[in-house]
């Protein structure tokens, strides 16, 4: 119940495309998802989270989804760049207590020019 | 320093023998985290540190790991007799604390821990 399920493992895109990143989860106690981007050789960063009263949050190129009933939540990115190849993790945190985030398998994105 | 400082950013050891990783949290920050990376995979919390409440130390795989916070800021994750599947990144994160909504939690670069 605490797992968050990531697909695909990898995806490749051409440059301009939209990349897809999807995430699903079964605890309805998760009310706050976030994605981060991970380079290679570095820690991974927050790009974009959501909670779970809205259905879409848009930031620049990358917009989240959010299907409550559903219980799943995806990333679109659009216009892909060669800039954007990294590994995507999505993640969900417990309502209450404190931002401990259960971090779904990560997907490598690799954009081709 | 701006961000959050791990050392060593690599660490290589032989079986059996004990290793201390160390994270410096961004500063003013009062919520501290470690994951470990394994080779291809996801972030597998640890632990979690939050002012002088007890730690959450519901991660932890074996009684071989323990951190400790010293002070309210600098921790250690302390690894004994360790094994060839403890090769991980070893990640530390820290976040302001807890309030009304998320607050982002900063990853550091992490430190890079192979066991031969």
């Amino acid at each position: 119940q605490q797992q968050v399920k990531q697909s695909p493992q990898s995806l490749i895109v051409q440059k301009g495309g939209i990349s897809i990143i999807n995430c699903a989860y079964e605890n309805t106690a998760f009310d706050y998802f976030p994605w981060y981007q991970q380079f290679p050789g570095k820690g991974p960063a927050l790009l974009i989270a959501i909670r779970p009263d809205v259905s879409e949050k848009k930031e620049g190129r990358f917009t989240i989804s959010f299907n409550k009933s559903a219980k799943q939540f995806s990333l679109h990115i659009m216009d892909s760049q060669p800039g954007d190849s990294a590994t995507y993790f999505c993640a969900a945190s417990l309502s209450g207590g404190y931002n401990k985030l259960i971090f779904g398998a990560g997907t490598r994105l690799a954009v081709h020019p | 320093g701006a961000g959050v400082s791990q050392s060593p950013s690599n660490k290589v050891t032989e079986k059996g023998k004990d290793v201390e990783l160390r994270c410096d949290p961004i500063s003013g920050h009062t919520a501290l985290y470690w994951y470990r990376q394994s080779l291809g995979q996801g972030l597998e919390f640890l632990i979690y540190f939050q002012g002088n409440s007890a730690p959450d130390k519901s991660g932890l795989p074996s009684d071989r790991f323990s951190a400790e916070r010293t002070g309210g800021s600098v921790s250690t994750l302390t690894i004994q007799r360790t094994q060839q599947e403890d090769s991980a990144v070893y990640l530390c994160a820290s976040s302001l604390r807890q309030g009304s909504y998320r607050n982002t939690i900063y990853f550091g670069e992490g430190s890079w821990l192979t066991v031969v």
